[in-house]
């Protein structure tokens, strides 16, 4: 079955303690990318990737790492997280064609909690 | 800059009603467009998509859009909404030759039975 997968689903941390959000698709996609999604802001960019060791930022890139070592996975890195970083997390993948990225598909979300 | 606004934050109809949710984009130069559905506790899925040709783009679900160059819209319709459309639907828009993607702040949908 084709589809996104991001672990852990819920994390709950304190502030200053790195962690890492993993993502991997099973869908050969060259594009992956990364979202926030915070009421009433929509979902918001962190980072996209456009294949391996090819990454570049979004609208929100600050305070987030991310790395595309392999081509199925886009792991999200928050260094030293703050409660500001509290959110609904997002991965998504699609085929990226000389008319640009395609349909996004999306993995089922990690909710970040920072005390 | 480049910006994705939805005028409408929450809309209440009651079912048969007809749909219209609206979006705006300012971009540069050609984009592709999306609308995204989020049912509640879901994540996001594709409902149509414009990246050239007919402006009238039929999605999933009875779902259509219209791409008006003149006035940068991309609005969502649906001419009879069912109680199961209740969701938040994201309107996003991407430049055709870049990755980076930017939506709209979400139009709650709430259909009432």
């Amino acid at each position: 079955e084709a589809q996104v997968t991001q672990n852990p689903r819920y994390l709950i941390t304190v502030t200053g303690k790195k962690l890492t959000v993993t993502c991997s698709q099973n869908m050969n996609h060259e594009y992956m990318s990364w979202y926030r999604q915070d009421p009433g802001l929509g979902l918001r960019q962190i980072y996209y990737s456009m294949n391996v060791e090819v990454t570049d930022k979004g609208d929100v890139p600050e305070g987030y790492k991310v790395s595309r070592k392999e081509k199925r996975n886009f792991p999200l890195i928050l260094e030293s997280p703050s409660p500001n970083q509290t959110s609904l997390y997002f991965c998504a993948s699609s085929s990226y064609t000389g008319q640009g990225t395609g349909e996004q598909y999306f993995g089922p979300g990690t909710r970040l909690t920072v005390t | 800059a480049q910006s994705v606004s939805q005028h409408n934050h929450h809309v209440i109809l009651s079912e048969a009603a007809s749909l219209e949710l609206g979006c705006n984009y300012s971009y540069g130069g050609t984009v592709n467009l999306f609308w995204y559905v989020q049912y509640p506790g879901q994540h996001l899925q594709l409902l149509l998509k414009y990246f050239s040709g007919d402006p009238l783009v039929k999605g999933i679900k009875g779902f259509e859009a219209e791409f008006i160059k003149s006035k940068f819209s991309f609005n969502l319709r649906k001419p009879s909404v069912q109680w199961s459309d209740t969701a938040e639907y994201f309107c996003a828009a991407a430049d055709n030759q870049g990755g980076k993607l930017i939506f709209g702040q979400g139009t709650e949908l709430s259909v009432k039975p």
